[in-house]
């Protein structure tokens, strides 16, 4: 079945460590984001690729980096910049002639101690 | 710039009763509006969306929206809740640069009583 993949579910990081989350989608979809989710503050885009080799920063790309070497892959690195990176994070993906439909994956829960 | 208000954090139902889940937008541009779910510890769903074709739009598992361009509401109801509906509901409108960049409400969790 198609869909996207993240890992990995949960994930503990000691503070100033870097830590990646993966992502892969094999839906031939164009378009990948990652957002951060909050408890209250809803989703928020951190950075989205709308094809391989080029990326763009969402509204709290600060502390965060990602790369896209492969149309299946978007993945994110959560560095040691990034003041507050206890959340939830979600991929998700969207096709070329895009109607506003995101498929998203099933979430990484990351908890800094 | 786009947004979306969500009312209400948490609604309470009970099993049978009208579900009704409010979403107002603010758009420079004639918008499009999406309704997801979220189960615990689990991504996005579509319900519904509305891309300017029929104003009353219905989605999965009985929900319907209706799009109300002189009270820039997009509210979401269901005639009768389920206990399987207990989840969160995001409203998202669409950004500037188009579909691409959804700006998502802060959510309402709706919980169900039998």
């Amino acid at each position: 079945d198609g869909g996207i993949t993240q890992s990995p579910k949960y994930l503990f990081r000691k503070e100033g460590q870097n830590v990646t989350l993966s992502c892969e989608q094999n839906l031939n979809h164009d378009a990948m984001y990652w957002y951060r989710q909050d408890p209250g503050q809803g989703l928020r885009l951190i950075y989205y690729s709308q094809i391989v080799n080029d990326f763009q920063k969402g509204d709290i790309a600060e502390g965060y980096s990602v790369s896209r070497e492969k149309k299946e892959s978007f993945p994110l690195t959560v560095t040691s910049a990034q003041k507050n990176p206890t959340a939830f994070y979600l991929c998700a993906s969207s096709g070329l002639k895009n109607t506003g439909e995101l498929f998203f994956g099933e979430g990484s829960r990351l908890t800094v101690l | 710039a786009q947004s979306v208000t969500q009312l209400g954090s948490h609604v309470s139902v009970s099993e049978g009763a009208l579900v009704l889940l409010r979403c107002n937008y603010s758009s420079s541009v004639p918008p499009y509006l999406f309704w997801y779910v979220q189960y615990p510890n689990q991504g996005l769903q579509l319900l519904l969306k509305y891309t300017s074709a029929a104003t009353l739009v219905k989605g999965i598992n009985g929900f319907e929206a209706e799009f109300k361009k002189s009270e820039t509401s997009f509210h979401l109801t269901k005639p009768s809740a389920h206990m399987s509906d207990a989840a969160e509901y995001f409203c998202a409108v669409s950004g500037d640069t188009g579909f691409q960049k959804l700006v998502f409400g802060t959510g309402t969790r709706l919980l169900v009583s039998p």
